[in-house]
């Protein structure tokens, strides 16, 4: 099993669409939690964090399920902007750092 | 605030020739440094990291190598490059203590 896995896509939705990407990851112990952007010959950006609790920001959505060891990214009203490909990060911390990324899933926002 | 510095942008470099690629972060003290590649349409590859100048530690073997010769200083190389050595080159940097990673704006490598 990979350490982390995302559902490549692409994900084809219409201008206006909700949308929701899942990243599962392997390692219990993991604490740390992210969600990347890159666009298309570009450097991922880091989007948002993601907290136990769940946090938004606008239009995004980041929830994170310990006991399903899984994060979630739910983009509302996408935006045609919004086309890029969202990748995942999973840290552990446990006397070395060792971050995870996730190979991403492509969403494609139409028009 | 901290920011980080990646140059070349582009580079075209024979089969077999040399390579240095450079990375500088500013605004921080003593940060864990990332080389990754990133093949076309694919996921990122972790080259090296290291978590203090001198420290280098591989992930895949390799013709590349990388060093740091400062605290904020990474450098990746190569003696010879291979076709199969295109790709996406970035660097990254973050802190330990479960800190997000942030990302140089890369270098795009294609070898004739």
């Amino acid at each position: 099993r990979k350490e982390v896995e995302q559902d490549p896509g692409p994900f084809n939705v219409p201008e206006g669409a909700t949308v929701a990407f899942n990243c599962t990851y392997s390692n219990s112990a993991s604490q740390s939690f992210f969600w990347y952007r890159q666009d298309c010959r570009k450097e991922p950006k880091l989007l948002m964090s993601v907290y136990s609790s769940g946090n938004e920001d606008g239009r995004f959505t980041a929830q994170l399920n310990r006991a399903s060891q899984y994060i979630s990214l739910l983009i509302r009203d996408s935006k045609l902007s919004d086309s890029a490909t969202y990748l995942c990060v999973v840290i552990y911390s446990g006397g070395y750092q060792k971050v995870t990324f996730g190979t991403g899933t492509k969403l494609q926002v139409i028009p | 605030s901290q920011t980080i510095h990646q140059w070349p942008a582009t580079l075209v470099q024979p089969v077999g020739s040399p390579l240095s690629l450079e990375c500088t972060v500013e605004g921080t003290s003593n940060p864990n440094l990332y080389w990754y590649r990133q093949a076309a349409g694919r996921g990122l590859q972790l080259l090296f990291y290291s978590v203090g100048i001198g420290q280098i530690s591989s992930e895949v073997p390799q013709n590349l190598s990388a060093s740091r010769p400062q605290d904020r200083q990474f450098i990746l190389s190569s003696k010879k490059l291979l076709l199969s050595d295109s790709g996406f080159y970035l660097c990254a940097w973050d802190k330990t203590g479960t800190q997000p990673q942030h990302f140089g704006d890369g270098t795009r490598l294609s070898i004739l």
